[in-house]
């Protein structure tokens, strides 16, 4: 079954960091760009990072910039989320997305996400 | 960064009507570098429309996408009961590499 599966979500106080896991399955993981993008209680999409698939190239938005990082083990299918210094306006779903190659910033596959509340 | 405004904010119309959503960018965007997707409540969006017009597969021909510069649309040219959700415009970039979203249209039943 092809899916996209995160993790690692839950409430931390402001400051603190937090690592979110995407698992694929279905699908030869290595051959996809792969993106995070999250979604604030009842608000829209906001993309917030991309790694490519071979590692090379990741790219951010300027919102989580120098505190998130992003990196993938192909050997486990898994891409993560390493966030740090969270804020509350941090508090969204987050959710792992597959790009469509060859532009690789389409999204055809995403995950039903991970909540992540930044709250003292 | 390039950002999309999306036109109206709701949209209530009645199956079997036509829908016209708008997508308006902050400034010129390459035409296959605008998607559409669609979300409904409690589920992940789904790819509806790439290179501002070209249908991902599975999606029904009463979808359609069109624009180029700033202005884009999606048309859903005769409502289902199951259109009814939430839509979403998105550009690409590659100076710098990076995406942004439009605020959505939600399409309600009227």
């Amino acid at each position: 079954q092809v899916q996209l599966v995160e993790s690692g979500g839950g409430v931390v106080q402001p400051g603190r960091s937090l690592r979110l896991s995407c698992a694929a399955s279905g699908f030869t993981f290595s051959n996809y760009a792969m993106h995070w993008v999250r979604q604030a209680p009842g608000k829209g999409l906001e993309w917030v990072a991309v790694m490519s698939y071979d590692k090379k190239n990741e790219y951010f938005a300027d919102s989580v910039k120098g505190r998130f990082t992003i990196s993938r083990d192909n050997s486990k299918n898994t891409l993560y989320l390493q966030m740090n210094s969270l804020r509350t306006d941090d508090t969204a779903i987050y959710c792992c997305a597959r790009g469509v190659p060859p532009a690789n910033w389409y999204f055809d596959l995403w995950g039903r996400g991970t909540l992540v509340t930044v709250s003292s | 960064e390039i950002v999309l405004t999306q036109s109206p904010g709701t949209l209530s119309l009645s199956p079997g009507e036509r829908a016209t959503l708008s997508c308006r960018a902050s400034q010129s965007v390459i035409s296959s570098h605008l998607a559409w997707y669609q979300q409904k409540p409690g589920q992940a969006p789904r790819l509806l429309i790439s290179g501002a017009s070209t249908r991902a597969p599975g999606i029904p021909d009463r979808f359609s996408g069109s624009g180029s510069g700033t202005d884009f649309s999606l048309t859903i040219s005769r409502l289902e009961p199951e259109d009814f959700a939430v839509y979403y415009c998105q550009q690409y970039g590659s100076s710098p590499p990076g995406s942004t979203f439009g605020p959505g249209t939600k399409v309600d039943i009227k």
